[in-house]
């Protein structure tokens, strides 16, 4: 499993984008990048994912550097929801289902 | 889409009883689903693979015969603590795999042995 490097915490006014880096140099060239959150006492919620090219959603955007050494998840316009605990994960996709290995995250803290 | 349930959602017990909490996906089918701990401040570690209609398949450290893992079903795999004692006071979560590479994560259960 590829092992990730994330800050470990940061904040962030509400209303401005809220920038969390991930450091995966030894992801291999079939894993993807996961993001997960975990607000506090809650299950984990999938945010966003992608293997090479830049990624958008309803939640978030995954900027992936071209060498996929590093990874950014950015959160556009962060409100006090989303303050949580966030998760890079490389995933591999050799087939069957793929375990989880979750580090320690950066806990993002959205200030009022 | 993609929901999954924990009950309960919190629970006290006393040491040497059985505990059993039960994962389902309310709205796919599930061939695979995981279970988590997670002690304070610590990050979610997976105890188990669960496979429908196959033995789980635990990972090191864990005991098979103390944490019981039944998937009989393609929407529910259950997670029996067997002779709880206060160290084994955690949050227990599991997921579901919707499909290849999906996880979705239940809300968790809180487990106090006294």
């Amino acid at each position: 499993d590829a092992k990730t490097t994330q800050p470990t915490s940061m904040d962030c006014a509400e209303g401005r984008a809220a920038n969390l880096p991930c450091n995966h140099s030894t992801i291999s060239g079939n894993e993807y990048v996961y993001w997960y959150r975990q607000i506090h006492s809650q299950g984990p919620q999938y945010i966003i994912h992608g293997l090479k090219n830049n990624e958008t959603n309803e939640m978030a955007s995954l900027i992936i550097t071209e060498d996929r050494k590093s990874s950014t998840l950015i959160l556009p316009h962060a409100t006090l929801r989303d303050t949580a605990v966030y998760y890079c994960i490389p995933q591999g996709t050799q087939g069957g289902s793929e375990k989880l290995v979750f580090g320690k995250g950066t806990k993002l803290t959205v200030n009022p | 889409g993609a929901v999954v349930s924990q009950h309960p959602s919190w629970v006290i017990c006393k040491s040497g009883t059985s505990v059993k909490i039960e994962c389902r996906s309310l709205d796919f089918q599930a061939t695979t689903m995981f279970w988590y701990r997670q002690f304070p401040k610590q990050s979610l570690m997976l105890m188990a693979t669960s496979n429908e209609g196959s033995k789980a398949t635990y990972e090191q450290g864990v005991e098979k015969d103390k944490f019981l893992i039944n998937h009989a079903s393609l929407t529910l795999s259950t997670l029996t603590v067997t002779s709880a004692h206060p160290e084994d006071s955690s949050f227990y979560i599991c997921s579901a795999e919707r499909d290849q590479y999906e996880q979705y994560f239940g809300p968790g259960t809180r487990l106090t042995v006294t």
